[in-house]
């Protein structure tokens, strides 16, 4: 069964830096062809992804947020850690990550529960 | 980046009553293997997303067969034969042709 839970902190000021971890199970991230994404969603608003990271330590970044966006994953742990730098009260939202179905395109067919997070002064 | 457009909106609908919500996105999603790259996910009130339909037409697994998705391109359908009071929330398509990923606004389905 394969289960995902996003952790980190729930307040921070503009200007930090989040760090977000998806801690997983039900799979491992050196399996060829899987991957783990993070995508967040303001509070009201439409889905948005962030990051993808695959097996074989491909990435790859949302253009929108390239510059303040790193994934990394750590095999042994089980967990993807996904940090966003230089944060404006606009970064607040849920955060989720999500298990890539490994047929096809990047469709996710688990997510994680989300973790809100608010930016403020 | 490719933009995806949903509609309607918001669409009331009866209970035990066809839906229909479109998509399409600004250019073509048919990939040169055939297959359209274009996902459903549903996000009840309160939930993570859920997947429903991947490369346009085919239903993840556990997803009841009332729900169907079609089209081909740039214009999508997903269709719900008989709507259940399960089935309220927001409905989002999303393109994994290309990164960036990109979703559609949502079209939220409430029963009447």
């Amino acid at each position: 069964q394969i289960t995902l839970k996003e952790s980190g902190p729930t307040l921070l000021k503009p200007t930090q830096t989040l760090t977000l971890t998806c801690t997983f199970s039900g799979f491992s991230l050196t399996t060829s062809g899987v991957g783990v994404g993070w995508f967040r969603q303001p509070p009201g608003k439409a889905l948005e992804w962030l990051a993808l990271i695959f097996w074989d330590d491909d990435s790859r970044y949302s253009p929108s947020l390239k510059n303040r966006l790193t994934i990394t994953k750590d095999t042994s742990k089980n967990q993807v850690v996904l940090t966003v730098t230089n944060l404006d009260p606009v970064d607040t939202a849920t955060y989720y990550c999500a298990h890539r179905l490994q047929i096809g395109g990047s469709s996710f067919d688990y997510w994680g529960q989300g973790a809100r997070v608010t930016v403020s002064s | 980046d490719i933009v995806m457009t949903q509609s309607p909106l918001s669409l009331p609908v009866t209970h035990g009553e066809p839906a229909s919500i479109s998509c399409r996105s600004s250019q073509s999603l048919l990939n040169t293997n055939g297959h359209n790259y274009l996902d459903w996910y549903l996000q009840k009130p309160g939930q993570s997303p859920q997947l429903l339909i991947y490369l346009g037409s085919n239903r993840a697994s556990g997803v009841p067969d009332r729900f169907s998705g079609s089209g081909s391109g740039t214009d999508f359908t997903l269709k719900i034969s008989r709507v259940e009071a399960e089935d309220v929330g927001v409905y989002y398509c999303m393109q994994t042709l290309q990164t960036p990923l990109t979703f559609g606004g949502g079209t939220r389905v409430e029963i009447k």
